[in-house]
């Protein structure tokens, strides 16, 4: 069955020191990989994906296939990226549809 | 500029009640989704849809159905609500141009059933 991990409910940090929230996908195949994004009071929201190769507020996260992990990393954490994050992949076999997402892990920048 | 709006930002139900939480996107999007987001327990898939009236059940089905009569809306009715329905329910709209395709969001619709 196709699941993914995000083994940190909660991660607290302290301004200025590096981040990383972790996300492990156990899928057939090779799917694609996102980071959404929930601020309070907000919608959530895509934060970035694998396929781009693009850094996001700091934030770049990478695919290591031999270990199946896609973890978020900032090298210096900032007080408005306290939010709730969430690790999506999506299979990337023909007809699927399906968008499912880990437990997500809260992330509390201490000032 | 608003992409996908859900009806309802509160809502306080009884018991046994039949429920309806609507969804509405502008974006032409083949693919809805209906989430439920509780601590601890991320979002998990109740329902989603590919097409007008085509649906397939998600993770946590039970208790729950859907309607998709215009590509545009997509409705999570609750036959009959019970306590344990209480949540942030999230609707979710995502176009058909590939797996890497961006998801959009509606604002929520956080329900308590008394």
């Amino acid at each position: 069955a196709q699941r993914v991990t995000q083994p940190e409910k909660l991660l607290s940090v302290f301004k200025g020191a590096p981040v990383e929230l972790k996300c492990n996908y156990s899928y057939s195949g090779s799917p694609e990989l996102f980071w959404y994004v929930q601020y309070s009071r907000q919608r959530l929201q895509l934060l970035l994906r694998h396929i781009s190769r693009e850094s996001i507020k700091g934030f770049t996260a990478d695919l290591n296939k031999g270990e199946t992990s896609f973890h978020l990393k900032k090298p210096f954490a900032q007080e408005e990226d306290s939010a709730m994050y969430y690790c999506a992949p999506v299979d990337s076999g023909a007809g699927s549809y399906q968008l499912t997402f880990g437990k997500g892990t809260k992330l509390s920048v201490i000032p | 500029d608003v992409k996908v709006t859900q009806s309802s930002r509160y809502l306080v139900k009884r018991t046994g009640e039949k429920v309806f939480l609507e969804c509405v996107q502008d974006m032409d999007h083949e693919n809805m989704f209906w989430y439920r987001q509780d601590p601890g327990l991320g979002l998990r898939l109740i329902y989603f849809s590919y097409d007008v009236k085509m649906k397939e059940k998600g993770d946590i089905p039970e208790g729950y159905s859907v309607s998709r009569e215009k590509k545009e809306r997509f409705s999570l009715i609750l036959e009959s609500a019970s306590t344990n329905q209480t949540s942030m329910y999230l609707c979710a709209s995502r176009g058909q141009g590939g797996y890497n395709t961006e998801a959009f969001f509606g604002q929520g619709t956080r329900l308590t059933v008394v």
